[in-house]
């Protein structure tokens, strides 16, 4: 049974800082790993999408990495601002079972100004 | 990318009642599926929205409690039937054009039951 796992659960920075979330899952047999971004009583916006044949992807101030066979996934972010604060999340699609979408718990970040 | 409206965008219902929730999409997708996410918590899946059949219910979810329909590749309904208060969440309509691509989320529908 796939899980994913996210660390920390929360985290509060001061704007400027480079900062780096967390997520782990289980069974390494994925077909892709997505990053979204979450706002309090909204949906979720896709930030990053990592295939599993892929090491890494970039937008903007974003960076995600993926090392499937340790079943670990990295979301760099540079240069935070108090507009970044919100709460992320890490999804696996896993390869059988009818290609679902398992979602981490998400780490909420703060970012002061 | 896909542009999802999901309506209403939030709503108090009195316990007992039915509501059912609107996914409209720009665009023909492959596959649309509806999620809950309770107070604090992540996204578990709900069912998978089939079009012209029936819905693919996950375990603990039931199709009397959740009827879902899709008469099209652009339209789904998620009804929320016979609620209590412990049905107060955000529920999720999401598209997927294909499994090498990213998963899109509509803004989702807050509801409270009193």
């Amino acid at each position: 049974k796939q899980e994913v796992t996210q660390i920390p659960a929360a985290l509060s920075v001061p704007e400027g800082e480079n900062l780096v979330l967390n997520c782990s899952f289980t069974d390494s047999a994925i077909y892709n790993l997505q990053w979204f971004r979450q706002d309090p009583g909204k949906g979720l916006t896709s930030l990053l999408l990592i295939q599993s044949s892929q090491r890494e992807q970039t937008s903007g101030r974003l960076n995600a990495s993926l090392d499937k066979s340790s079943g670990r996934s990295t979301l760099y972010i540079a240069a935070s601002q108090p507009g970044d604060s919100a709460t992320y999340l890490c999804a696996v699609r896993r390869q059988t079972g009818g290609f679902k979408t398992i979602f981490g718990a998400g780490t909420r970040l703060f970012v002061k100004a | 990318s896909a542009v999802i409206s999901q309506k209403p965008s939030r709503d108090i219902c009195q316990r007992g009642t039915s509501l059912t929730i609107q996914c409209q999409v720009d665009s023909q997708v492959t596959m649309m599926f509806w999620y809950r996410q309770q107070p604090g918590q992540s996204l578990t899946l709900i069912a998978t929205a089939n079009q012209g059949s029936e819905a693919t219910y996950e375990s603990g979810f039931v199709i009397d409690k959740f009827p879902i329909s899709r008469p099209n590749l652009t339209f789904s309904t998620l009804t929320v039937s016979n609620m209590s208060p412990e049905d107060s969440s955000i529920y999720l309509c999401s598209v997927l054009q294909g499994n090498n691509q990213p998963q899109h989320f509509g803004d989702g529908t807050r509801l409270s039951i009193l």
